[in-house]
């Protein structure tokens, strides 16, 4: 069965950087795209961008644009999401997804989510 | 990037009553395949979001059919019929026709009266 297991919580300081993993298991890596979604405590969900395995292509939310890098190893099938320049309004859960588009019908699998505080 | 938008935010609704949940597209999800797609999730407190409906209309297995979704175009509409009290949560509408790029709705808070 498809698994995603990220890395666990983190705690950084105003304007340091976070790395967080995300280690797939059940399917072969390469073959969908891992996206990061992100949740601040009582707030919704916010979709920062996508990271082909395979070509390592990705596409960020505009948001996101210069402050995210996504990046895999495809010999341990792990996925990566690294943001910059951290502020106090990037507190937030992030969570790995596969959001499978086509066929339809297999619904989203998600990973467990890893809490990242960024406090002084 | 295509913007999602939601209304109400919050909706109270009463045991039995129906809720009724609109979501607004800035662009067309109609993709050129002639596919929409449009997804509900439900995120209940301290769990990760479960997709309810694909492609406008479609549920997921094991979602009650008490959940629909309508909708075309730009403009989506998921309905709880009878809502019972494991319904409370957030809704969030998500987009998938400008795949790989995704966006969701700011959720709509479902709370019991």
């Amino acid at each position: 069965q498809v698994q995603l297991v990220q890395s666990g919580a983190e705690v950084k300081r105003p304007g340091a950087s976070v790395k967080v993993s995300c280690q797939a298991s059940g399917y072969t890596f390469t073959n969908f795209d891992i996206n990061w979604v992100r949740q601040a405590t009582g707030q919704g969900l916010e979709w920062m961008g996508w990271m082909n395995p395979k070509s390592g292509n990705t596409g960020y939310a505009q948001k996101f644009q210069g402050r995210v890098t996504m990046t895999r190893n495809t010999s341990i099938s792990t996925a990566y999401m690294e943001l910059s320049s951290l502020r106090s309004e990037d507190t937030a859960v992030y969570y790995c997804a596969i959001i499978i588009v086509l066929p339809a019908t297999v619904p989203p699998y998600w990973g467990q989510g890893t809490l990242v505080t960024v406090s002084s | 990037d295509v913007v999602m938008t939601q209304s109400p935010l919050s909706l109270p609704v009463t045991l039995g009553q129906t809720a009724s949940i609109s979501c607004r597209s800035s662009q067309s999800l109609v993709h050129s395949d002639g596919s929409t797609y449009l997804n509900w999730f439900q995120q209940r407190p301290g769990q990760s979001p479960r997709r309810l409906i694909y492609k406008v209309s479609n549920r997921d297995a094991g979602v009650p059919d008490r959940f629909s979704g309508s909708g075309s175009g730009t403009d989506f509409t998921l309905k709880i019929s009878r809502v019972e009290a494991e319904d409370v949560g957030v809704y969030y509408c998500m987009q998938g026709t400008y795949w790989p790029s995704f966006s969701f709705g700011p959720g709509t808070k479902v709370e019991i009266k």
